[in-house]
């Protein structure tokens, strides 16, 4: 147990749909990321948020956006959603905002939200 | 997005048998990561490297951080049928706050 929660573990819905993903960081850490792995694919990196301020964002789509509430848990919100957005959603959280030095970079993964849109 | 290269893609080993993975990027980092990902499950964290040219290990895993700073590797030794899953490596450069991730190496192991 990585200490990462992340809910709903499974969410299905339909196209045009919008729907909110919640993840709880490790006890101390204040920097969450958020990443979608299609199936068979690699992790592609969406954004980043250290202590409630957003501090780096990937390919993350217009109809995607997110917040870093000041209880430090997270919300990706996904909006119109697309067959294409049926993916695995992980939410990860380190100490620090991911500047290198020991045990500030590390980052530890949650279980993920499968998200299934029919 | 941008990714670091990961070889082998796959490969199929003996129970018993020493692993070896790198991964090598065309940019220097100050961090590599190493994880192990089961089907539908999240990456869990094996080893963390923090400088060039260290070596740590975590039960049978070892792991270097190369002398170039372009480079990490992963050993396994005396492999095991459990260590069957997805092994991804990620690198943290200087000043930005992205991780890239490699393109995994998938391990299968044969009893």
């Amino acid at each position: 147990d990585s200490g990462v929660t992340q809910t709903p573990k499974h969410l299905i819905t339909a196209t045009g749909q919008r729907v909110t993903l919640r993840c709880s960081p490790r006890s101390g850490d204040l920097s969450v990321y958020w990443y979608q792995q299609s199936l068979d694919q690699g992790l592609q990196f969406l954004i980043q948020y250290y202590n409630g301020e957003e501090r780096a964002k990937g390919n993350i789509l217009e109809r995607f956006s997110a917040q870093q509430f000041p209880d430090l848990h997270s919300e990706l919100n996904l909006s119109s959603l697309e067959l294409g957005d049926s993916a695995l959603y992980f939410c990860a959280s380190s100490v620090g905002p991911s500047t290198s030095g020991r045990y500030r970079a590390a980052q530890y993964f949650g279980p993920g939200t499968r998200l299934t849109v029919l | 997005g941008q990714q670091l290269n990961q070889s082998p893609q796959s490969m199929f080993i003996q129970e018993g048998e020493d692993v070896s993975m790198n991964c090598t990027s065309s940019s220097i980092f100050n961090t590599w990561l190493w994880y192990k990902q089961d089907p539908g499950e999240g990456p869990v964290l094996l080893i963390a490297l923090y400088k060039a040219g260290e070596l740590t290990s975590n039960g049978r895993l070892t792991a270097q951080f190369g002398i170039t700073r372009k480079d990490s590797f992963l050993n396994i030794s005396a492999s095991i049928p459990s260590d069957v899953g997805i092994y991804f490596c990620a690198g943290l450069g200087s000043g930005t706050y992205k991780y890239i991730f490699g393109t995994g190496t998938r391990l299968k192991v044969l009893a």
